[in-house]
């Protein structure tokens, strides 16, 4: 089954850090442009990071330059998102999205792990 | 910083036709997606470059585009269309991408 899963979301007090992991699985992974998006809550979409298939082009939102951090291992079909000096407007769904290869959409979706942060 | 701008809300009467807008500067240079978000779901693309749509997506949802603005219509609204709607594009250089606030569609 093609499918993207999330991991590692939680309760983090602010300044705290944590790391979220995305499992791909059924299809290949290594061609693939990848992304993490955000939704706060009762908020819209938001677009965190993009990691290029070979990791050679990485690209942040200007809200999260210099505290996240996105990373892949292909030989893994895994996603990462490190994500250091949290505050609480971080608090929210993280999603990994596949990018479709041609036309710049996204075209799978993992169901999300929550973020909290939160003293 | 660019963005892309849709209506918060719209609200029609089931069989009507509803429009989502989304406007954004780049937008005669970039396609832009549309994505269905239900209470709990993730998105589901519904639309994509301008007008496009992807199988198993009903054909009451259509898009189309002119100068800086995007329209999502929705012929013939259901109950189950209510949801979140966004649009979705990139900035001119095709590096970033970015999503509008969203429209909550209601259907009365």
């Amino acid at each position: 089954e093609v499918q993207l899963v999330e991991s590692g979301g939680g309760l983090v007090k602010p300044g705290g850090s944590l790391r979220l992991s995305c499992a791909a699985s059924g299809f290949t992974f290594s061609s693939y442009s990848m992304n993490w998006v955000r939704q706060a809550p009762g908020k819209g979409l938001e677009w965190v990071s993009s990691i290029s298939s070979s990791s050679n082009y990485i690209y942040y939102a200007d809200s999260m330059k210099g505290r996240f951090t996105i990373s892949r291992d292909n030989a893994k079909n895994s996603l990462y998102l490190q994500m250091n000096s949290l505050r609480a407007e971080d608090t929210a769904v993280y999603y990994c999205a596949r990018l479709d290869g041609v036309w710049g959409y996204f075209d799978l979706w993992g169901r999300g792990t929550l973020v909290t942060v939160s003293s | 910083s660019y963005e892309l701008t849709q209506p918060p809300s719209v609200s029609v009467s089931p069989g009507q036709t509803a429009r989502i807008t989304c406007s954004g500067d780049a937008l005669p240079k970039q396609y832009a997606f549309w994505y269905q978000q239900k209470p709990g779901q993730a998105p589901v693309l519904m639309i994509y470059k301008d007008s496009e749509r992807p199988s198993g997506i009903p054909e009451r949802f259509s898009g189309s585009s002119s100068g800086t603005t995007v329209t999502l219509t929705i012929s013939g609204v259901q109950a189950e269309d209510e949801a979140d709607y966004y649009c979705q594009s990139a900035d001119s250089s095709g590096t970033y991408r970015l999503f509008g606030g969203g429209t909550k569609l209601t259907v009365l």
